[in-house]
């Protein structure tokens, strides 16, 4: 069974650092990108950026780019998201996803349970 | 890159049909034949309901499909249920090889 399990919530203030995670399982996790999705508060979904745990290739939506970094542990079939310096803005559920397949791998076919982080003075 | 453009609400009855519109451009919806659609309950994590274009994963009731006319894909739901009411959003590939998605659907069974 295709499982993506991500690490709890977190409660930060403005300026630390954060790096959340996103660990899978029942598939091989080198041969899939894993994505990473934020939701505001009350918002739509935001595709932030994929990574292809096979060889570290990550490409990052434009609106996050230099924002965030992602990257993986292909050792332990983990992702990670993380922030050097973050802001009340970045507060948001975030989920880590699949993304499915083929030539053009372009959808999200199984997704963690998301990790709401909060970033509050 | 922008937010694919959805209705902000559609509503019907049980037993009835709605379609959801998802208008993109030819960068994206209309270049590419790799739209989805994700359902969302509240405090849910997103569902797959349909990839490329029309295509259901294993388990989607067949009530849910999807087609593509230009740049705009639309996802159908038939004989409306009680359990349809959700956030629907679409995505679709880009011509940056990335994905978009779009700005989301609020579904409510009157």
């Amino acid at each position: 069974e295709v499982q993506l399990v991500q690490s709890g919530a977190e409660v930060k203030k403005p300026g630390e650092s954060l790096k959340i995670s996103c660990k899978g399982s029942g598939y091989s996790f080198t041969s899939y990108w894993i994505g990473w999705v934020r939701q505001m508060p009350g918002k739509g979904l935001e595709w932030m950026g994929i990574i292809y745990p096979g060889d570290s290739d990550t490409r990052y939506s434009p609106s996050f780019q230099g924002q965030v970094t992602i990257s993986a542990d292909k050792s332990i079939s983990t992702a990670y998201l993380q922030w050097s310096s973050l802001k009340a803005s970045d507060t948001a559920m975030y989920y880590c996803a699949r993304l499915c397949c083929g030539s053009y791998p372009a959808y999200f076919d199984y997704w963690g349970q998301g990790t709401l982080v909060t970033v509050s003075s | 890159q922008s937010a694919l453009t959805q209705p902000a609400s559609v509503s019907g009855s049980p037993g009835q049909s709605i379609t959801i519109s998802c208008t993109g451009t030819s960068s994206d919806v209309g270049g590419y034949n790799y739209v989805s659609w994700y359902q969302q309950h509240p405090g849910k994590a997103p569902k797959l309901m349909i990839y490329d274009v029309s295509n259901r994963p294993s388990g989607v009731s067949n009530r849910f499909s999807g087609s593509k006319s230009g740049n705009t894909a639309s996802l159908t739901i038939s004989g409306l249920q009680a359990e349809d009411e959700a956030d629907y959003y679409c995505s679709s590939y880009t011509s940056s090889s990335t994905l978009v998605f779009g700005t989301g659907t609020k579904v409510t069974v009157l």
